[in-house]
């Protein structure tokens, strides 16, 4: 079945970029999304890619995706306090109704 | 902006009781989907609706589960009997058509089961 792999946690100080990576295993993926979960809260959208897409950017945020190697990457630019959350990795083939297949979330910790 | 909405926000109930959790989804959608995660799990699938009917669900989406549409605006899952491992937070989300998949979650609905 479909799998998508993140690491776990992540620590960048404040200021700097942070880099979250994804790898996943489906071939059929077409729709790729970055959210973010706040401790205690939902599911946020942050961004999406389409797999006909290698780039996207919108202001901090910009995504890369390596179809080849099945590699997807969220670079957030100068990382605030309020970066501070968990990073999901989630994809889709498509088709209308399908569900997501979450990675299991990368603990971004911002250091002062 | 619109948003999905979910209630409670919090439930607690005994083994084996049914429990419904409510959804509203953003109101020009036409997809919904019901997702659960256990306490520092994955974000699992559980149930994707329809047109009224369900249009795909994942093996963790058996005869204890069911979802409905009552309304115009409502859209629930119910666990008839709850065991102790249904106890998870429970989001629901919505897409508005079938070209744009990017699907919106709600807040949330955390169900404890003693």
């Amino acid at each position: 079945g479909e799998d998508v792999e993140q690491s776990l946690f992540l620590s960048v100080r404040e200021g700097d970029s942070s880099v979250i990576n994804c790898t996943y295993t489906d071939s059929s993926s077409t729709y790729l999304y970055w959210y973010k979960q706040e401790p205690g809260a939902g599911l946020q959208l942050l961004t999406y890619i389409f797999s006909n897409m290698d780039m996207k950017q919108d202001q901090r945020l910009t995504v890369l995706l390596n179809k080849k190697d099945k590699h997807l990457s969220l670079r957030i630019a100068d990382t605030q306090t309020g970066d501070s959350a968990i990073y999901f990795c989630a994809e889709t083939p498509g088709g209308g109704a399908d569900g997501l297949t979450f990675g299991k979330g990368t603990h971004l910790i911002i250091q002062p | 902006e619109p948003e999905v909405t979910q209630t409670p926000s919090h439930q607690v109930t005994q083994m084996g009781q049914e429990v419904i959790l409510r959804c509203v989804p953003i109101s020009n959608h036409l997809y919904f989907y019901w997702y659960r995660q256990i306490l520092g799990q994955k974000v699992e699938f559980l149930v994707s609706f329809y047109n009224n009917e369900i249009s795909e669900k994942s093996e963790i989406f058996d005869d204890q589960f069911s979802v409905e549409r009552p309304d115009g605006s409502n859209f629930t899952l119910k666990i008839r009997s709850t065991k102790l491992e249904d106890s998870a937070m429970y989001f629901c989300a919505s897409s508005a058509l079938a070209s744009q998949e990017t699907q919106y979650f709600g807040p949330g609905t955390r169900l404890l089961v003693l």
